[in-house]
C-alpha cells in the first residue's frame, strides 16, 4: 500500500498557465508539507501544515497557494507558471511528537516551458 | 540558523569498497540527525537517524555517529554495492514543536560500478 501518494508523476506545462499537484497520505499523520528540489537535486521546504493548518511558509512566491481540505491531503496550486518553477515537488508528512521521520512521496516532475 | 554541510559529490566507488561520505552540521540546540536516500527517480527514504550525542543509526549496513563535539554525522558502509548507487542526504532537525522542519544538506550522488 502507498502511504505517500502525489499526483500527476509527470507535469508539463506551458508559461502562465496555473496548476495543480495533489498529495495523499494514508499513515493517519497530523502534519505534512511541500518540498522543492531543484535541478542540483537541492532539497528546500516550501510549506508545512499541521491539522489542516499553514505551519511552515518559507518566503514562497504568493503563486504557490497551498491547501488542506483534512488531514489526509495536501494540494498545492501555483498560478502563472514560470521558468524557474521547474523542479520536482515532494510531498511528505510526519505525526506530531513522533521520531520526526517524514515519509516522502514519489515526487512530481514539473516542465515549464 | 541552521545548515547542514556534506562532502561534494559524485562519489564513484568499485563493488565491494569502503564509504565515507562526510556530514557537518551547525545548529542552535541539539538536533537529531538523519540520512535520507534518494535512488533515481524516486523520492526521499529514511536510511538511519540519532536523536542525541554518541547514538549510532544503522540500517542495511551503513553507521553514522552522532559526534556532538565535531558537530558531525559522517556515513559509512564497509562493502558497497551497485544497488547502494543513489544520493545521499544528511538533515538535521530541532525540536521546535509543529513548526520543526527538516534542514537537508546539499546531497551526494554515490555511484558504485562492477
Amino acid at each position: 500500500d502507498t502511504a505517500v501518494s502525489q499526483t500527476p508523476k509527470y507535469l508539463v506545462t506551458q508559461m502562465g498557465n496555473d496548476k495543480s499537484i495533489k498529495c495523499e497520505q494514508n499513515l493517519g499523520h497530523d502534519t505534512m508539507y511541500w518540498y522543492k528540489q531543484d535541478s542540483k537535486k537541492f532539497l528546500k521546504i516550501m510549506f508545512s501544515y499541521n491539522n489542516k493548518e499553514l505551519i511552515i511558509n518559507e518566503t514562497v512566491p504568493n503563486r504557490f497557494s497551498p491547501k488542506s481540505p483534512d488531514k489526509a491531503h495536501l494540494n498545492l496550486h501555483i498560478n502563472s507558471l514560470e521558468l524557474g518553477d521547474s523542479a520536482v515537488y515532494f510531498c511528505a508528512s510526519r505525526q506530531q511528537g513522533s521520531s520526526y521521520e517524514q515519509y516522502f512521496g514519489p515526487g512530481t516532475r514539473l516542465t515549464v516551458t | 540558523g541552521n545548515s547542514v554541510t556534506q562532502m561534494e559529490g559524485p562519489v564513484t566507488l568499485s563493488e565491494e569498497a569502503f564509504l565515507t561520505i562526510n556530514c557537518t552540521y551547525t545548529a542552535t540546540g541539539y538536533p537529531s540527525l538523519f540520512w535520507y536516500v534518494q535512488y533515481p527517480g524516486e523520492g526521499l527514504q529514511l536510511l538511519l537517524k540519532a536523536t542525541k550525542a554518541d547514538d549510532k543509526g544503522s540500517n542495511k549496513g551503513f553507521e553514522a555517529t552522532y559526534r556532538k563535539e565535531t558537530t558531525s554525522f559522517h556515513l559509512e558502509k564497509g562493502s558497497v554495492q551497485v544497488s547502494d548507487s543513489a544520493v545521499y542526504f544528511c538533515a538535521l532537525i530541532l525540536n521546535t514543536g509543529t513548526a520543526s522542519k527538516l534542514t537537508f544538506g546539499t546531497g551526494t550522488r554515490l555511484q558504485v560500478t562492477l
